[in-house]
């Protein structure tokens, strides 16, 4: 692994349906985040996590939860899927805060139906 | 409320020059990044600034003025591969980055 890498690349999910994107970093970054993308809109943040076991809210948390168990990885939970959820996710992380360098994953397009 | 402003679209000619302007008004203020995102693509760190003035690095030079909440990215020397979405992002009292939607880039032969 060089860098983050993010699983699936893309999903087609049933509303009401448990999905976790998957998401991990081999640069010991201490600071990762989930963002999500829509169309005319800016990055708007999910959930972060400044360290290995505290996480935090961000602008659009409800729907998502998130875990830190360690400093590698850091996935998103959507426990009932629904339409409003679909958009392309990115997670990111940084050396340590926000005004640090953010490195981004590929991205993972979710569609949920 | 905390908002960013940059233009939706702007269209240029391969060899010539472009800037890409930025307003934003935050709850605070922490640094101003520039990232670039090709389409289907993450975004990649192009630029931060946190003091006022001009940050030049080969092509690209990133402004800042705190006093008029303003920045500008300067694309010199355009190229066919320089056609892509800029993304500006301010950093709040909070440390949490409010992101403007994206100046898409479309470069013409």
């Amino acid at each position: 692994i060089a860098g983050i890498t993010q699983a699936p690349t893309s999903q087609i999910l049933a509303a009401g349906r448990r999905m976790t994107l998957r998401c991990t970093q081999d640069m010991r970054h201490n600071a990762m985040y989930w963002y999500r993308q829509d169309l005319g809109l800016g990055l708007r943040l999910i959930h972060y996590s400044n360290t290995a076991g505290t996480t935090g809210k961000g602008e659009v948390p409800d729907g998502y939860s998130v875990s830190r168990a360690n400093t590698d990885d850091f996935p998103l939970t959507l426990a009932s899927a629904v339409p409003s959820q679909t958009s392309v996710y990115f997670c990111a992380s940084s050396t340590s805060g926000m005004t640090d360098t953010q490195y981004f994953g590929p991205g993972t397009r979710l569609t949920v139906l | 409320g905390q908002n960013i402003d940059q233009p939706t679209e702007m269209t240029a000619t391969e060899g010539a020059i472009v800037q890409i302007n930025c307003t934003y008004q935050t709850s605070g203020f922490n640094g101003l990044f520039w990232y670039q995102q090709h389409a289907g693509e993450a975004p990649t760190f192009l630029s931060y600034n946190v003091l006022d003035g001009l940050e030049e690095k080969g092509r690209f030079s990133s402004f800042l003025s705190r006093s008029k909440g303003y920045s500008y990215l300067l694309l010199k020397e355009l190229q066919m591969k320089d056609s892509a979405s800029y993304l500006c992002a301010a950093s709040d009292s909070n440390y949490q980055l409010i992101w403007g939607a994206g100046t898409k880039l479309i470069i013409k032969p």
